[in-house]
């Protein structure tokens, strides 16, 4: 089955303590983005990869590290998370087909931190 | 400025009518693409229609059509023949460029609340 995955779906942790969410997709797909959901804001784009070891920032990058070592794997770092960074996060694979444009999504992953 | 503008915060719809949801884009590329996502209230985003710049007809998905203004630049989502598991979110999204060198973003409006009543 064709799937974005994310772990942990749910965290609640304190401020400053270093966390990693991961993310993988099964399907091959060059391109994955993170995005954080905050009420009222909709979605914005923390960070997206267009390939392996190619990254690049979104519209709201500062806090967040990632990396792109291999190509099904995405993970979102918060090498210090702030209360600010309590949020919904998303992560997401992308293909270009002749049918169009398409997008996945992973399940998401509710962090509050504290 | 906003790149996609969603004007309805909130909607109710009583069951079995059709439902049209509102959404203005503003860019000044040719190509782009145009997406509407629906998120039920368990949380997952659930990718439900693609419209191209350059498609010349409207999208259809089952229950779902994109009626494609592209003069007006709006991209109104279409439900026909609502049922109540169509109550969710409702986001209208962006991807500016051809998506060709696949960095192209892709910019989420804010989201319109759908209810559907019994």
């Amino acid at each position: 089955e064709a799937q974005v995955t994310q772990n942990p779906r749910y965290l609640i942790t304190v401020t400053g303590k270093k966390l990693t969410v991961t993310c993988s997709q099964n399907m091959n797909h060059e391109y994955m983005s993170w995005y954080r959901q905050d009420p009222g804001l909709g979605l914005r784009q923390i960070y997206y990869s267009m390939n392996v070891e190619v990254t690049d920032k979104g519209d709201v990058p500062e806090g967040y590290k990632v990396s792109r070592k291999e190509k099904r794997n995405f993970p979102l770092i918060l090498e210090s998370p702030s209360p600010n960074q309590t949020s919904l996060y998303f992560c997401a694979s992308r293909v270009m087909a002749q049918s169009g444009d398409t997008q996945y999504f992973g399940p998401g992953t509710r962090l509050t931190v504290l | 400025a906003q790149k996609i503008t969603q004007t309805q915060p909130g909607m109710f719809v009583q069951e079995k009518e059709a439902v049209t949801l509102d959404c203005t884009y503003d860019t000044s590329d040719q190509s782009y693409g145009l997406f509407w996502y629906k998120q039920p209230s368990s949380g997952e985003m659930i990718f439900l229609i693609y419209q191209g710049s350059y498609d010349e007809q409207n999208a259809t998905e089952g229950r779902y059509s994109l009626n494609f203004q592209k003069a007006r630049k709006s991209a109104n989502l279409v439900i026909s023949a609502s049922q109540l598991g169509d109550s969710a979110m409702y986001f209208c999204a962006m991807r500016e460029g051809r998506g060709v060198n696949r960095d192209d973003k892709i910019i989420f409006g804010k989201g319109t609340r759908l209810h559907i009543l019994p």
